[in-house]
């Protein structure tokens, strides 16, 4: 198995509201990262759980927050996001160390209008 | 932080001919891997092929072939027999141990002609 799902595929918000995107992969990759990406453009890094650790990208505002639950699973969560947050956001996993690949999930469309 | 470089913003190419992406990187590293990624239109984002720097031999998948020089660091991307389904936005990447970031270039967006 080497798929990693997100759900939901799209999302509309308004920017009041508080909502949460998943992501799940069952490879046993220890590593797992948030992406941000604009059409056309590469992904952005927000942050990367490995080892249990979480890093931040420090340009990554407070209003998105994430979780771990399990090295299986990774959420974030989003509240009162703004228009300019609107964005394909992408989950990945990887083995931890040396050189291995990400695997990408099919992101989440995300509208805040 | 390294830097990733992808100096064609659009490049096309006719189904069945040849076409060569061009990255380049920035690094103090000697131990790295480098990797390419596709991405359809609307579909997720795929490996394509994947470098390790202390080998000199090119990697190779199927239709999809690299030409690293890693004096130069330059790490390029041939597709031979392009097909409709290559179409697509394709990254550039590069990771090195023991951290988990990778870096990503700016994309080429590679369009077939039938």
């Amino acid at each position: 198995d080497t798929e990693v799902t997100q759900t939901p595929k799209h999302l509309v918000m308004g920017m009041t509201n508080k909502k949460s995107l998943k992501c799940e992969q069952h490879m046993g990759h220890r590593a797992m990262y948030w992406y941000k990406q604009k059409a056309k453009k590469p992904p952005e890094l927000m942050f990367v759980y490995s080892y249990e650790k979480l890093s931040i990208n420090e340009s990554v505002p407070s209003r998105f927050s994430p979780e771990c639950p399990n090295s299986s699973l990774l959420n974030l969560h989003l509240h009162a996001l703004q228009p300019e947050d609107s964005a394909l956001y992408l989950c990945a996993s990887s083995l931890e160390g040396r050189g291995y690949e990400q695997y990408f999930g099919p992101g989440t469309r995300l509208t805040v209008t | 932080a390294q830097t990733v470089t992808q100096s064609q913003p659009e490049m096309s190419v006719q189904e069945a001919e040849t076409v060569t992406l061009s990255c380049t990187y920035d690094t103090s590293e000697s131990d790295y891997y480098l990797f390419w990624y596709k991405q359809p239109p609307s579909r997720q984002m795929i490996l394509v092929i994947r470098q390790e720097a202390y080998k000199q031999q090119n990697a190779t998948e199927n239709r999809f072939s690299v030409n690293f020089q890693k004096a130069a660091k330059s790490f390029s991307l041939k597709i031979s027999d392009s097909q409709l389904g290559d179409a697509a936005m394709y990254f550039c990447a590069y990771r090195s141990p023991p951290g988990n970031q990778f870096y990503f270039g700016t994309g080429t967006s590679l369009t077939v002609i039938p």
